[in-house]
């Protein structure tokens, strides 16, 4: 069973751009997380989508978007990046939500200058 | 606010030893906790869990202990291996919100 696959692995922008991030989950997986990690930070969820609702929000600004395709298929959206936005994010798809495991992409690595 | 703490940001340990990270919560909501364990360049993986009716979880070298009026769990890794250098998290779920919430890490290296 192919794992969770996250595209790309790498991007570089700079401030004031947008950049959109894409997440294809597990099979099978209809909950979608994303987390943002960042040094002495660790992992800060971002939001979750399950059947394409988003069920909750964490603590970001509404730069932050997302969504998810009725395929679960989901994909994140920054807007008018910042110096800060730089992080590693992380996707993670469960069959219902946190009530079982979650499993994580290896991340895309987001660099703003 | 910081509801699960990791208060060691690394730790070193020579193989065949023991390997114990420590974890604090604040919020005695939490009944259910998890260890991930993170190699460069790849997302966080599954490693053991443990409920809050228990206080122990055993599945090969690892174990996890709870003491539940501590607000405190460790993850103990005998023996160690070199291959058990990565970055350890321990997180606990928020039924509520549909999140995950994690401490800031351990990084564990193991001295060959």
């Amino acid at each position: 069973k192919a794992g969770v696959t996250q595209t790309p692995r790498y991007l570089i922008k700079t401030r004031g751009q947008q950049v959109t991030l894409s997440c294809s989950p597990i099979s099978g997986h209809r909950s979608v997380s994303w987390y943002q990690q960042t040094p002495g930070q660790g992992l800060q969820f971002l939001f979750e989508y399950f059947s394409e609702t988003q069920r909750n929000k964490g603590n970001f600004p509404g730069r932050f978007s997302g969504r998810q395709f009725s395929n679960s298929r989901s994909e994140m959206n920054v807007s008018t990046l910042e110096l800060g936005d730089s992080a590693l994010y992380l996707c993670a798809s469960s069959l219902a939500g946190i009530n079982s495991p979650l499993h994580f992409g290896n991340g895309t690595r987001l660099t703003v200058t | 606010d910081q509801q699960v703490k990791q208060n060691s940001p690394s730790l070193s340990v020579q193989e065949g030893r023991i390997s114990i990270l420590n974890c604090d919560y604040t919020n005695s909501m939490f009944d259910y906790f998890l260890w991930y364990k993170k190699y460069p360049a790849e997302g966080p993986t599954f490693l053991i869990s443990i409920s809050s009716i228990k206080d122990k979880n055993e599945d090969g070298r690892f174990t996890v202990f709870l003491n539940k009026s501590a607000k405190h769990l460790s993850l103990h890794i005998v023996p160690s291996q070199p291959g058990d250098s990565a970055v350890y998290f321990c997180a606990a779920p928020n039924f509520g919100n549909e999140k995950l919430t994690f401490g800031t890490g351990t990084r564990l290296t193991i001295i060959p």
